[in-house]
């Protein structure tokens, strides 16, 4: 099946500083990727939609200047965690449309990150 | 917006067969997924099912349709102890190629 890798897998930094994580498909193009947010013990939620070339649209309640996406190439997207605080600890996940696949996505392994 | 709901934990024994159920709201959905989410690992698509389908069938996943009560469930048949995970359902809903998940499902495998 297809493959997206996102990177780093895990990763600690200070409150105030910033963390971009990476996502990419390895194996075929996608002009949409999404990134969601996973809370323990709660399900995944939406974030934004990344769309290549374009700006990304955020879902509401979302701060678009605290979680920048950049969507630069057809496989990759970056989600940037700016001035990232304690609450902003979480688990990242991104997910890439396969073209022509219709609505079938596919994940990446996810980020943990650890504000301290 | 669509809403999808899950019981939160299920334990079996192996080699029982395992039913996770779901909910959904938005009637319009026209795929309905199962996600498998493994300890420290990303999501795997399991299986889809279209909305004009009551039923498929995948090996040892059965998904069972019924649009009129808007209720998903998958079967796993004989569960293994590498089935033990977090199993989510998912419906698009909200907007275009927009996807809302579920709470999740832990389920925990007894040898």
């Amino acid at each position: 099946g297809a493959v997206v890798s996102q990177h780093p897998s895990w990763v600690i930094c200070k409150s105030g500083t910033s963390v971009k994580i990476e996502c990419r498909s390895l194996d075929f193009q996608a002009t949409t990727m999404f990134w969601y947010r996973q809370f323990p013990k709660q399900s995944l939620m939406l974030m934004a939609t990344s769309n290549e070339g374009s700006k990304a649209t955020y879902e509401q309640g979302v701060e678009k200047d605290k979680f920048l996406i950049n969507h630069a190439s057809l496989t990759l997207s970056t989600l940037t965690v700016t001035s990232a605080h304690p609450e902003d600890s979480s688990f990242y996940i991104c997910s890439a449309l396969l073209p022509a696949h219709g609505t079938e996505a596919f994940f990446g392994q996810g980020t943990r990150l650890t504000v301290v | 917006g669509e809403d999808v709901e899950q019981s939160l934990f299920l334990s079996v024994r192996e080699g029982d067969s395992s039913v996770i159920n779901c909910t959904y709201t938005d009637s319009s959905s026209t795929y309905l997924y199962w996600y498998k989410q493994e300890p420290g690992a990303g999501l795997q698509l399991l299986t889809y099912i279209f909305s004009n389908m009551d039923m498929k069938q995948d090996q040892r996943l059965t998904v069972l349709l019924n649009k009129k009560d808007k209720h998903l469930s998958l079967r796993i048949a004989d569960t293994q102890t590498g089935d033990s995970a977090i199993y989510f359902c998912a419906a698009p809903g909200g907007g275009y190629q927009k996807v809302t998940f579920g709470t999740g499902t832990k389920l925990q495998v007894i040898p």
